[in-house]
């Protein structure tokens, strides 16, 4: 298994707190992402980082902040949590790509978050 | 937009008896598409990648091809322990490695 943990593994908070979810990797991969998982949405992007202090947003990014200050960590901020970022939270990371072609994503067992 | 969608959302199954997933994509440019199983509570464990139609990848009872508009993975002789959601995910050309997902099929597999 890709060495990858996330922390808190659940978490149960109140509307309009602050809540940050961490991803650790031991794989030293360039790529790290944040995606959500809703019933009838699948997973969708929240951001990804391609190095250290480098981030961009994904498809769903309003709500949410990314930091990056080493290879290994990645964090993901909700700076004022609603019940509509209630969801399951997987960081997934990768090489990127090599020679032209894509390399796979390999993902964490995910955090439950529940906003009430 | 690019999109992905899986057909159909659950499937049911007896031991044994055989079955193909889809994922049908409409996207710019494919750079490469990847199937995953998804246990619950769990995160997705990577399965395959195909860039090119025509490609076909095998792992034990799961076999996966891709043509220029949807992928198929086939599911020979299944077992119990196969029953699992599978994801497929699309790659598009120029987006740095992000990659867009279906919905997913649900697969139970019965004795």
């Amino acid at each position: 298994d890709a060495g990858i943990t996330q922390s808190p593994r659940h978490k149960v908070t109140e509307t309009g707190t602050p809540v940050t979810l961490r991803c650790h990797q031991t794989e030293n991969h360039r790529y790290m992402y944040w995606y959500r998982q809703d019933p009838g949405h699948g997973l969708r992007l929240i951001h990804y980082s391609y190095g250290v202090k480098d981030t961009d947003k994904g498809e769903v990014s309003d709500g949410y902040s990314v930091s990056r200050s080493k290879t290994e960590d990645f964090l993901l901020t909700l700076e004022s949590a609603t019940s509509s970022q209630t969801s399951v939270y997987f960081c997934a990371i990768s090489e990127g790509q090599v020679s032209g072609r894509s390399n796979e994503q390999f993902f964490g067992p995910g955090t439950r978050l529940t906003v009430l | 937009e690019d999109q992905v969608t899986q057909s159909p959302e659950a499937l049911r199954l007896q031991e044994g008896e055989s079955s193909s997933l889809n994922c049908s994509y409409t996207v710019s440019g494919l750079r490469g598409l990847f199937w995953y199983r998804q246990d619950p509570g769990k995160g997705p464990e990577f399965l395959f990648t195909l860039y090119s139609a025509g490609e076909e990848k095998e792992k034990e009872r799961l076999k996966a091809t891709l043509t220029k508009k949807e992928s198929f993975l086939h599911i020979t002789a299944p077992k119990p322990e196969d029953s699992a959601t599978y994801l497929c995910a699309v790659q598009v050309t120029g987006t740095a490695s992000k990659l867009t997902f279906g919905t997913g099929t649900r697969l139970q597999v019965t004795l």
